[in-house]
């Protein structure tokens, strides 16, 4: 079974340039949050959708980004500009409502570098 | 609000020590409780998980139990190798959907 699939991998941009991170959540998985990692804050949650609808965008730093899911098979996090103190690894995952109680399924993530 | 507190890092033991990762929560209701592991580069994965008081999760050699009356669930291997070094979350989900995590514990194992 393929897991959570997100696309790039690495991503290296200039301060300024909007940045579009993808996710491709588990075939029949209602769920997908979209968390941040670095080493001073550990993992944020940003959002999360329950059948393509927001849910809770507290977690979202600022108006810079932003975040939709056009569908039950994509997501994407997009930051406009674009600036060093959002270098990150980003990660999607996605959940089942009627499954193992809450349990996320991660994808590898999305590491982001604004220079 | 929920929270997670766990053992401060990094955790470092010769291979086929002994291993105990702490971790506390606070919660209203009855969460449940899980712990990912993090290996260099990738993202979370589930290690184990328990959904009620009393349960053990296990997987891979490693064992938690759901402590309600202690509000823990530590993270026990009898023997570690060099292939357990990683990063291990502990985490919840109370009430509402989103799960909430510790800070992560940095494990290195040494041959």
């Amino acid at each position: 079974d393929a897991g959570v699939i997100q696309s790039p991998r690495h991503e290296v941009t200039e301060m300024g340039q909007e940045v579009t991170l993808r996710c491709k959540p588990i075939s029949g998985h209602d769920y997908l949050f979209w968390y941040r990692q670095t080493m001073m804050r550990g993992l944020e949650l940003l959002i999360y959708f329950n059948n393509n609808v927001p849910i809770d965008d507290s977690g979202m730093p600022e108006d810079r980004f932003s975040a939709k899911m056009p569908n039950a098979s994509f997501s994407t996090l997009k930051i406009q500009p674009s600036e060093p103190r959002d270098s990150a690894v980003y990660f999607c995952a996605s959940s089942l409502a009627t499954g193992q109680r809450y349990e996320q399924y991660f994808g590898p993530g999305t590491r982001l570098t604004v220079t | 609000g929920d929270s997670v507190t766990q053992m401060e890092g990094p955790v470092t033991l010769s291979e086929e020590a002994f291993l105990t990762i702490n971790c506390t929560y606070t919660a209203t209701g009855y969460p449940s409780l899980f712990w990912y592991v993090q290996y260099p580069g990738e993202g979370l994965q589930l290690l184990l998980k328990a959904t009620k008081a009393d349960d053990k999760g296990s997987n891979k050699g490693f064992e938690a139990t759901y402590r309600k009356e202690t509000t823990s669930f530590h993270l026990e291997k009898g023997s570690v190798q060099v292939s357990d070094s990683a990063v291990y979350f502990c985490a919840l989900s109370g009430s509402a959907r989103q799960l909430t995590f510790g800070s992560g514990t940095q494990l290195t194992v040494l041959p």
